[in-house]
């Protein structure tokens, strides 16, 4: 059973660092590419960011309203993606999901989601 | 940027009738277009892809159409656990991609 298991999020001060997991199970973790997306309270989905698949290299990818300040990286040997989040603002505030892209080539749908972790950034 | 624009906002269903919501693209997407399914307190579940494509377990009366910019999510015989938030999202530029606002699926 393919299973994504988050941890990590919580209430953080305005400019504080945070990092969040994706633990995969049941399925080939390194051939997929995973995704990061978020939902602020009461709103629509929107993209934060992506890895790649080990396969074909494995590049990260950014929206520009989190560029320069969030890292995405995957472990393979743990099946984990990681999306680090730095200078955090109040706009971070929102659950957090990962996703699988569900093909390796890159299907740019997405067929399994972890259950989403909370980040809320105040002061 | 491609905006994807759902409608309506809200849809007022009795179980066991018929829904059909709505997502229209700002410019052609083709067939790269996927629904999703929230729930409440819930990650978004892949009800459909390619406009028409029903994701591995989704029942048959969840069916997608369209093509180009007028994309249509139709669930017939509403049932009790189909009350939920849709999303439609395009992928024909990812990334980023981009998500319509949502329609809620509500019980009259």
């Amino acid at each position: 059973e393919v299973q994504l298991v988050q941890s990590g999020g919580g209430l953080v001060n305005p400019g504080r660092s945070l990092r969040l997991s994706c633990t995969a199970s049941g399925f080939s973790f390194s051939i997929h590419p995973m995704i990061w997306f978020r939902q602020a309270p009461g709103k629509g989905l929107e993209w934060v960011g992506l890895i790649g698949s080990t396969p074909y290299g494995g590049r990260p990818e950014y929206a520009a309203s989190v560029q320069g300040r969030f890292s995405i990286s995957r472990d393979d040997s743990k099946s984990v993606a990681y999306l680090q989040m730095n200078s955090l603002k109040t706009e971070d505030t929102a659950m957090y999901y990962c996703a699988r892209d569900a093909d390796r080539n890159g299907a740019y749908y997405f067929d399994f989601w972890g259950q989403g972790t909370l980040v809320a950034v105040s002061s | 940027e491609i905006v994807m624009t759902q409608s309506p906002a809200t849809l007022s269903v009795s179980p066991g009738e018929r829904a059909t919501l709505s997502c229209t693209a700002s410019q052609s997407v083709g067939s790269n277009l996927a629904w999703y399914q929230q729930k409440p307190g819930q990650a978004p579940r892949l009800l459909i892809h390619g406009a028409s494509t029903r994701a591995t377990g989704i029942p048959a009366r969840f069916s997608g159409g369209g093509s180009g910019t007028q994309f249509t999510l139709a669930i017939t015989g509403l049932q009790s656990e189909d009350f939920a938030v849709y999303y439609c999202h395009q992928y024909n530029n990812w990334p980023p991609g981009t998500f319509g606002q949502g329609t809620k699926v509500e019980i009259k």
